[in-house]
């Protein structure tokens, strides 16, 4: 069946400029999950959605990102106001649901590069 | 908190050898653990988990691991390396428990070259 699918696969784009990312879960997962991965802080928790209750968003580094999920589905990642630190692999997994012994299946990411 | 470490960035072994990478951990409650192979420009692929019960977990691709509670490790292994095997390795950990439930932490990940 189908995998994790994220879009676009590269990003580049202009400090100041803002973008959204694309993230479509395995169907029938309820938990959905950002990462970012970059080469000075390895792979970083974002956000979190479980199904209808509140995302955790303690990850997210400023209030410059933020996430949706609509639907219970597909997740948006949005970066307002991109700074060059934000230049990294993003990485969004799903899994049946937050408390499960089931592993989070991953996406080949966002590379997100800010000129 | 939870965390992990892989105290190794590279571990080079030659193929046909058997190989471990590192893994030790630090969580609140009972730890999930969790193994990821990485591939040059692609997301992160599951090998193995531990949850509970037998201490020697089995994966894809041959690999293993061996959970270690009172050492707090999750040593991954292959008796037999292909070159092949050579990609970025990841140890994760989640709790079972609490205001983090879900999340995962991942270690700084182990670059494995294996060799003709």
């Amino acid at each position: 069946g189908a995998g994790v699918s994220q879009s676009p696969s590269n990003k580049v784009t202009e400090k100041g400029k803002d973008v959204e990312l694309r993230c479509d879960p395995i169907s029938g997962h309820t938990a959905l999950y950002w990462y970012r991965q970059s080469l000075g802080q390895g792979l970083e928790f974002l956000i979190y959605f479980q199904g209808n209750s509140a995302p955790d968003k303690s990850g997210l580094p400023s209030d410059r990102f933020s996430a949706e999920r609509t639907g219970g589905s597909v997740s948006t990642l949005t970066i307002q106001r991109t700074q060059q630190e934000d230049s990294a692999v993003y990485l969004c997994a799903s899994s049946l649901d937050q408390g499960s012994n089931q592993p989070q299946h991953f996406g080949d990411g966002t590379r997100l590069s800010i000129l | 908190a939870q965390s992990v470490a892989q105290p190794e960035d590279q571990v080079n072994v030659a193929e046909g050898n058997p190989l471990t990478v590192k893994c030790t951990y630090s969580v609140s409650g009972n730890p999930y653990l969790f193994w990821y192979v990485q591939y040059p420009n692609r997301g992160l692929q599951f090998l193995l988990k531990y949850i509970t019960g037998d201490n020697l977990v089995k994966g894809s691709y041959g690999f293993e691991a061996e959970f270690n509670k009172s050492q707090t490790s999750f040593h991954l292994k292959k008796p037999s390396a292909l070159v092949s095997d050579s990609a970025l390795y990841f140890c994760a950990v989640r709790a079972d428990r609490g205001s983090t439930l879900g999340r995962l932490y991942f270690g700084r990940g182990t670059q494995l070259t294996v060799w003709p």
